[in-house]
């Protein structure tokens, strides 16, 4: 069974850094693209990026470019989406999900985790 | 950016409506466009991908269809579990944007 499991709850101040995780179990991580999705509170998705662990390719948003860095570790099945200094403005609730592709060719996500609540606040 | 105007962003409707929730992109995108359902404090679910291929599972009360730059969300038979959020996903171009998100009322 494919599951993505995110990291916990993170409360930090402003101009903290923060590495939050998404474990995938039931396929090799290297095998899709993995995405980030940030929802802040009340609002809509909006995609932050995407990361293929095969080969590390990595695409950003623009509107997240040079904030925010996705990477993996394929040795334990893992991607990361980390901040060198937070802003208040980041608080809100981020979601991994796992790239497919259909037959004949249109990319959606089927698989998300289950969120991780960022919140920060002085 | 390929913006995704989805809309209305709200709709109030009663169980047993039929309703239509449309997304245009700025831009050609094919097919490649998603629908999915939000419910309060959970992930995204999909439902529709490729504009019109019901994802396996999803009612088939759910349907949608178009092709290019206009697509819509069909609910045939609103049953009471479909009051909640619903957003289309371009996945043609990079970054793969979301529309605003529609409020399913009762």
């Amino acid at each position: 069974e494919v599951q993505l499991v995110q990291s916990g709850a993170e409360v930090k101040n402003p101009g903290d850094s923060l590495k939050i995780s998404c474990r995938a179990s039931g396929y090799s991580l290297t095998s899709y693209w993995i995405a980030w999705v940030r929802q802040m509170p009340g609002k809509g998705l909006e995609w932050v990026g995407i990361m293929y662990p095969g080969d590390s390719e990595t695409r950003y948003s623009p509107s997240f470019q040079g904030h925010v860095t996705i990477s993996a570790d394929r040795s334990i099945n893992t991607a990361f989406l980390q901040w060198d200094s937070l802003k208040a403005s980041d608080t809100a609730t981020y979601y991994c999900t796992r790239r497919e592709v259909a037959t004949r060719g249109p990319y959606y996500f089927h698989y998300w985790g289950q969120g991780t609540l960022v919140t920060v606040s002085s | 950016d390929t913006q995704m105007t989805q809309s209305p962003s709200s709709l109030s409707a009663s169980v047993g409506d039929r309703v239509t929730i449309t997304c245009r992109a700025s831009q050609f995108i094919s097919n490649y466009l998603n629908w999915y359902q939000q419910k309060p404090g959970k992930a995204p679910k999909l439902l529709i991908y490729g504009a019109s291929t019901l994802q396996s599972g999803v009612p088939s009360r759910f349907s949608g269809s178009g092709s290019g730059t206009d697509f819509t969300l069909t609910i045939s038979s609103l049953q009471p579990e479909d009051f909640v959020s619903y957003y289309c996903q371009q996945t043609y171009s990079i970054p793969q944007t979301f529309g605003q998100g529609t409020k399913m009322e009762i």
